[in-house]
């Protein structure tokens, strides 16, 4: 069974500071993505990794995929509230294969 | 280019009943796949439908069944619900790439189901 283990599932912080999420797996993927979600609506794609080591920036957020496509990271640098919401990471395994997702991570960002 | 539509987006069922969930994806993407969210769980996989032909299929029970029309729309139906099916039922839309598959999802805003 392939699992994807998201960390922390819940981080209260304040305007200003930086944060680390975490997604872990024994399995490779295939290719990762990032989802943030808002109450009452749907997960929104945020980015996609590929190649293992690979680094992307949106704006105060940075991916990071990791050397063996096992793990990944997101960085968010100075938090706003508007950061604020549930972020998913969900790995492919294989490119027939169904996207699987982590546990989410809540994060709240305080004025 | 309109987004992913599910409907109805609020029901409220009784434990035996059965409902159906409709959405529409994104013009022009031949895959639907279809997850149940929930606090406890999280988001997981219940199936994908792709040209009318159910590609992938999660580990739920058979009470739990969807199809695809031609025009690509999808629907989802639960048969004899439990109390545990309360939960929100995401539909994504895909536009899969000839040998360039990466599995980006485009979401609905989910159909809130509430078993009493």
């Amino acid at each position: 069974t392939q699992l994807l283990e998201q960390s922390p599932q819940f981080l209260s912080i304040q305007e200003g500071e930086n944060l680390t999420v975490y997604c872990n797996s024994s399995s490779v993927f295939s290719s990762l993505q990032w989802y943030r979600q808002e109450p009452g609506e749907g997960p929104v794609l945020l980015v996609t990794v590929v190649t293992g080591g690979e680094v992307k920036k949106l704006k105060r957020l940075t991916f990071q995929f990791g050397d063996a496509r096992k793990d990944s990271s997101l960085h968010i640098t100075a938090a706003q509230p508007g950061d604020t919401g549930l972020y998913l990471c969900a790995g492919l395994y294989n490119q027939g294969g169904k996207l699987i997702f982590g546990q989410g991570t809540e994060l709240s960002v305080k004025p | 280019k309109a987004g992913v539509t599910q409907t109805p987006r609020y029901l409220i069922k009784t434990r035996g009943q059965q409902v159906t969930l409709s959405c529409s994806p994104i013009s022009g993407h031949r895959s639907v796949s279809w997850y149940q969210q929930t606090p406890g769980q999280g988001l997981q996989f219940l199936f994908e439908y792709f040209s009318e032909t159910q590609r992938n299929k999660g580990n739920f029970p058979g009470r739990f069944s969807g199809r695809q029309f031609s025009n690509s729309r999808s629907e989802m139906n639960v048969s004899t619900l439990e109390l545990g099916d309360s939960a929100l039922y995401l539909c994504a839309s895909s536009s899969l790439q000839t040998g360039g598959y990466t599995g980006e999802l485009f979401f609905g805003e989910g159909s809130r189901l509430t078993v009493l």
